[in-house]
């Protein structure tokens, strides 16, 4: 069955140093993987998508993602964090035909100043 | 200019009360969901509809029942509330693609979110 783990509950950085939030899949195919970012009270946005070719993908807000497929991973990247990056992040893998996501259980992002 | 909007964004109601919560998108996409994020939050699927289809049924009580009246619009329907339907749901939307005769879709985008209390 498909899973994703985000082993991280919380992390911690403080406001300009780097970020990266793990994320692991397991799915038989090639998959389609997302992530996305909750603020507080409010819906989930996409950072960015992969779906096929560069295995770096650029997504908005300077978030940064790579697939590696040896290692079944999709780690979200910035390299300096902001206070407004303070939010919670899911990892998500495209089920199937991608019908069904299957989320993370997320990583709460907090910014010290 | 809302891409998936929901109504009401809170919802609080006692225990054994019918509710509904609304999920309409202007994106034009042909395909809606409902997920479930519960106090952990934990986010999970629920329904899918592809051009007014049932696709996905989760493992669902059936006191939830989803209707689509068209593409755009998809509701949640929950009959004889429990105390453990308190939690946000969220609709999504996004557009089915074909390649090479297999059936896809694209990236979902979800809407504000529904929280729902039940006292």
């Amino acid at each position: 069955a498909q899973s994703v783990t985000q082993p991280d509950i919380h992390i911690t950085v403080s406001e300009g140093a780097s970020l990266e939030l793990r994320c692991n899949y397991s799915y038989g195919a090639t998959p389609y993987l997302f992530w996305y970012v909750q603020s507080p009270g409010q819906g989930l946005q996409l950072l960015l998508k992969y779906f096929s070719g560069d295995t770096l993908v650029q997504g908005i807000k300077g978030f940064e993602a790579e697939f590696k497929r040896s290692q079944s991973s999709f780690n979200l990247r910035k390299p300096s964090v902001h206070w407004s990056d303070a939010a919670e992040y899911f990892c998500a893998v495209g089920a199937g035909s991608s019908y069904k996501l299957i989320f993370g259980s997320g990583t709460r992002l907090l910014v010290r100043p | 200019d809302t891409a998936v909007s929901q109504t009401p964004k809170y919802l609080v109601t006692q225990m054994g009360n019918d509710k509904s919560i609304k999920c309409e998108q202007n994106l034009g996409h042909d395909t809606m969901y409902w997920y479930k994020q519960d106090s952990k939050k934990f986010l999970k699927i629920m329904f899918s509809y592809n051009n007014k289809e049932l696709i996905i049924n989760e493992t669902v009580p059936n006191r939830f029942s989803p209707k689509s009246p068209d593409k755009a619009h998809l509701n949640l329907h929950i009959n004889s509330l429990e105390l453990g339907d308190s939690a946000v749901y969220f609709c999504a939307s996004s557009q089915e693609w074909r390649s090479g005769g297999a059936r896809t879709t694209d990236t979902q985008y979800f809407g504000p979110g529904t929280r729902l209390t039940v006292l």
